[in-house]
């Protein structure tokens, strides 16, 4: 298995709705990430998490709240998000975090926020 | 810190013409270089990479060779298909262990 499967693949919420977006792979990758790309744009960093700790948190807003309950799940809690928050959230992984390991990415969620 | 710049696109070819997307980056250390390719509506794919000076990268016709010396990561092609058509995104990992990316290159391949 060499895939990253993001679940849902598009998701509509209102700004007072409570929504999960979940991010799975089999690879042993030991280090996850959560990234947020709008449209033409390269992807923004906002998680990494390393060996299900999180090791860098790129000061996103607390309505984003991430979690890692093991080594093959990371899940991206949504909260009060507002319209600017819409866009394609990716979540990718590594064999660990040193510089000679690509990422693999997820085909990503669709977010609007209505 | 770190960072990457990317040719300004979008880049408009034929098909079966030569492509080159120019890439250069800043960083301290021994960063490893990416290049991702994204097709609409879709995530990021692991193109090629290249761990250290003077390494070239290649996959599905693509190539790039890793310059110290010019700090560059240029993305080659011989003969672009219509179906190359999509986001280019130059990349490094330093020490950090986070991918950062270049503004990404628009592609356009006609026939």
């Amino acid at each position: 298995d060499t895939e990253v499967t993001q679940t849902p693949k598009h998701l509509v919420m209102g700004m007072t709705n409570k929504k999960s977006l979940k991010c799975e792979q089999h690879m042993g990758h030991r280090a996850m990430y959560w990234y947020k790309q709008k449209a033409k744009k390269p992807p923004e960093l906002m998680f990494v998490y390393s060996y299900e700790k999180l090791s860098i948190n790129e000061s996103v807003p607390s309505r984003f709240s991430p979690e890692c309950p093991n080594s093959s799940l990371l899940n991206l809690h949504l909260h009060a998000l507002q319209p600017e928050d819409s866009a394609l959230y990716l979540c990718a992984s590594s064999q660990d975090q040193s510089r000679v390991y690509g990422y693999t990415f997820g085909s990503g969620t669709r977010l609007t926020v209505v | 810190g770190d960072s990457v710049t990317q040719m300004e696109g979008p880049v408009t070819l034929s098909e079966e013409a030569f492509l080159t997307i120019n890439c250069t980056y800043t960083a301290t250390g021994y960063p490893s270089l990416f290049w991702y390719v994204q097709y609409p509506g879709e995530g990021l794919q692991l193109l090629l990479k290249a761990t250290k000076a003077d390494d070239k990268g290649s996959n599905k016709g693509f190539e790039a060779t890793y310059r110290k010396e010019t700090t560059s990561f240029h993305l080659e092609k011989g003969s672009v298909q219509v179906s190359d058509s999509a986001v280019y995104f130059c990349a490094l990992k330093g020490d950090t262990g986070k991918l950062i990316f270049g503004q990404g290159t628009t592609l356009q391949v006609k026939p």
